[in-house]
Formats: C-alpha cells, structure tokens, sequence
C-alpha cells in the first residue's frame, strides 16, 4: 500500500462546478504539499500545509492531522484548471524529501 | 527572483553522446534536487544536494552524474544513456524545511 493515496485518479468536470481532490495518508507526517502540472510541463507548487486551511484565488486546500486526510477544493472550475493534480507529504524524521500520491488527473470541459 | 531556470527545454541525444541539463535558482534555497518524471507517473528522486554537497544518491546508475558547482547552480551530466532513460527530467530547490519550487523541466528523448 503506498503511504500517499489520492482519489479519485481521474476526474472530468464541467467549467463551473465545485471540485474536489482527496488525499489520504498512512504515516506521520510535518507537511503536505499539493502540486499542480499540466500537460508536458513542469510542476507548480500551489499549498504548503501543516494544519487547517489555505486559500488561495479559487483554490482551498483543508487538512486534517488526526484523520490523516487533506482536500484539495476548486470553485467555478475552468477549462485552464486542467492538469495533474499531485498530493506529496514531507514525512517525519525524514528531513525535506517528498513522497508522492499517484496525482488527480482533472479535466474541465467548456 | 522566485524561479528554478532549466535548460534546455527538450534536448535529443544518441546513446553515445554526452550532454549535460542545467538548473539555476538565486532565491537562496540551500537544497537542490534532480527528479525523473516518466509519461502519467510521479516524479521520482535522484539526487539531493544540500549546501552544495551530494546527500542523496537514490542508487541512479553511474551513466548519470550530477554536479553542484556553487549554491545557485545545479548540472546533471549524461553520457551514454539508453532509450529508456527518456523521461521528463525536473529540478527543484528548497530551503532545509519548507516549501519546494520546481523548474519547467527537460524534455529528454534518447534515440
């Protein structure tokens, strides 16, 4: 079982809708990072979390410790949303090195 | 600045060639990281290097070298690799304990 699980793996929206990505992990952690990549590009780092929320333009992402569980949420989605969303933590005791879920790849139709 | 600057963007190389990846950051960042990438998986790690030394080798093979020649920059050197080295090659630096920035990558196709 890997130690970063995401869900689901892959998701179609229409422009507009409310989304939501999931993460769920096994071990402890001192941080969780979601990622953002589109297609044939690099990687864009959008939260770095350690409790509670973060907002950011239309982006939330929420974690909760003691459920081992983060949310990555999207409001009035866009076509320009589109991309591999990628849930990585930081584990305890092993310094800055992340470990990766398998990524939400999301589409978002006109 | 806040960017991490690979270069080149795409590079295609024989399986006798030698080439090298660049990677440039002036935000600070005192580890810097080399990360493999192939089609619809994860990135995986390669190397670490922290405060310019090597701290991570994750048992890459030696036809793959990486090189810190000062705290900004960041070398992969490549020399005869095989069709199934081609991948998306990433570079990422971060302070000790934080948030990572990343670099737009290098398109790597061995022919």
């Amino acid at each position: 079982k890997n130690e970063v699980e995401q869900s689901p793996q892959n998701l179609t929206a229409q422009e507009g809708e409310f989304i939501t990505i999931n993460c769920s992990y096994s071990v402890g952690i001192s941080a969780l990072h979601w990622l953002q990549q589109h297609p044939g590009g690099g990687i864009v780092s959008l939260f770095m979390l350690s409790s509670g929320k973060k907002k950011h333009g239309r982006l939330i992402a929420t974690i909760n410790i003691q459920e081992k569980h983060s949310s990555l949420h999207i409001t009035a989605s866009h076509p320009r949303d589109s991309a591999v969303y990628i849930c990585a933590v930081t584990l305890n005791n092993a310094g800055n090195m992340l470990t990766f879920g398998g990524g939400t790849r999301l589409m978002v139709k006109p | 600045d806040t960017e991490v600057t690979q270069t080149p963007k795409h590079l295609v190389m024989g399986m006798t060639n030698k080439k090298s990846l660049k990677c440039e950051q002036h935000m600070g960042h005192r580890a810097m990281y080399w990360y493999k990438q192939k089609a619809k998986k994860p990135p995986e790690l390669m190397f670490v290097y922290s405060y310019e030394k090597l701290s991570i080798n994750e048992s890459v093979p030696s036809r793959f070298s990486p090189e810190c020649p000062n705290s900004s920059l960041l070398n992969l050197h490549l020399h005869a690799l095989q069709p199934e080295d081609s991948a998306l090659y990433l570079c990422a630096s971060s302070q000790e304990v934080g948030g990572y920035t990343f670099g737009s990558g290098t398109r790597l196709t061995v022919v």
